[in-house]
């Protein structure tokens, strides 16, 4: 079975430092995995996709995302944090390719002046 | 990228009674998706819905108490029947655009039920 664990539910940075956001996930499969962001009272907006092409996938919004299939891992990284940028982040992955999205727990951006 | 409408955007029921939540996308998807998020909580898949077959149905989730329809292939509703204020949650429809530009799952903006 698929699962996704994200490492921390609530992370902390100041404006203009870098970000990081882990992600680990088990998976029987070559996984999809995706990188989703919801604002307060906002819709889910997909941030970045891995779909086994190149492991170091750029997203929107200055996001990128690398795969390292030997540690499992699929971290969420961002140079310089944003005000913009304070959000829930999702990592997630799909179940046999385009099917069952499993999500995980989340993670909790604050971003301080 | 194809656009949801989801609707209503809220709203606040009393228990015993049923609620059905709508989605529409504005072009033909093969596969639909029912999450719901419990407050303060992660996604949770309720069901997958395909156009001319029966829902299938994620453990822990009933038709009884969460009929959907898929009448055509651009839109959907779930039932929240029998309401409890456990129900209280958002629930999201999702899409399966494989193959567009944007190429992943596309989500709805959410219905948030309360249930007093």
């Amino acid at each position: 079975a698929q699962s996704v664990t994200q490492l921390d539910s609530h992370v902390s940075v100041s404006e203009g430092t870098p970000v990081l956001l882990r992600c680990n996930y088990s998976s029987s499969y070559s996984p999809s995995l995706f990188w989703y962001v919801q604002h307060p009272n906002k819709g889910l907006q997909l941030l970045l996709k891995y779909t086994s092409a190149a492991t170091l996938v750029k997203g929107i919004n200055g996001f990128e995302a690398e795969f390292k299939k030997s540690e499992t891992s699929f971290h969420l990284t961002k140079p310089s944090a944003h005000m913009s940028d304070a959000a829930e982040y999702f990592c997630v992955v799909s179940e046999g390719g385009y099917n069952k999205l499993i999500f995980g727990a989340g993670t909790r951006l604050a971003v301080h002046p | 990228s194809a656009v949801i409408s989801q609707k209503p955007s809220r709203d606040i029921c009393q228990r015993g009674t049923s609620l059905t939540i709508q989605c529409q996308v504005d072009s033909q998807v093969t596969m639909m998706f029912w999450y719901r998020q419990q407050p303060g909580q992660s996604l949770t898949l309720i069901a997958t819905a395909n156009q001319g077959s029966e829902a299938t149905y994620e453990s822990g989730f009933v038709i009884d108490k969460f009929p959907i329809s898929r009448p055509n292939l651009t839109f959907s509703t779930l039932t929240v029947s029998n309401m409890s204020p456990e129900d209280s949650s958002i629930y999201l429809c999702s899409v399966d655009v494989r193959g567009s530009i944007v190429d992943g799952y596309t989500f709805g903006s959410g219905t948030r039920l309360t249930v007093v």
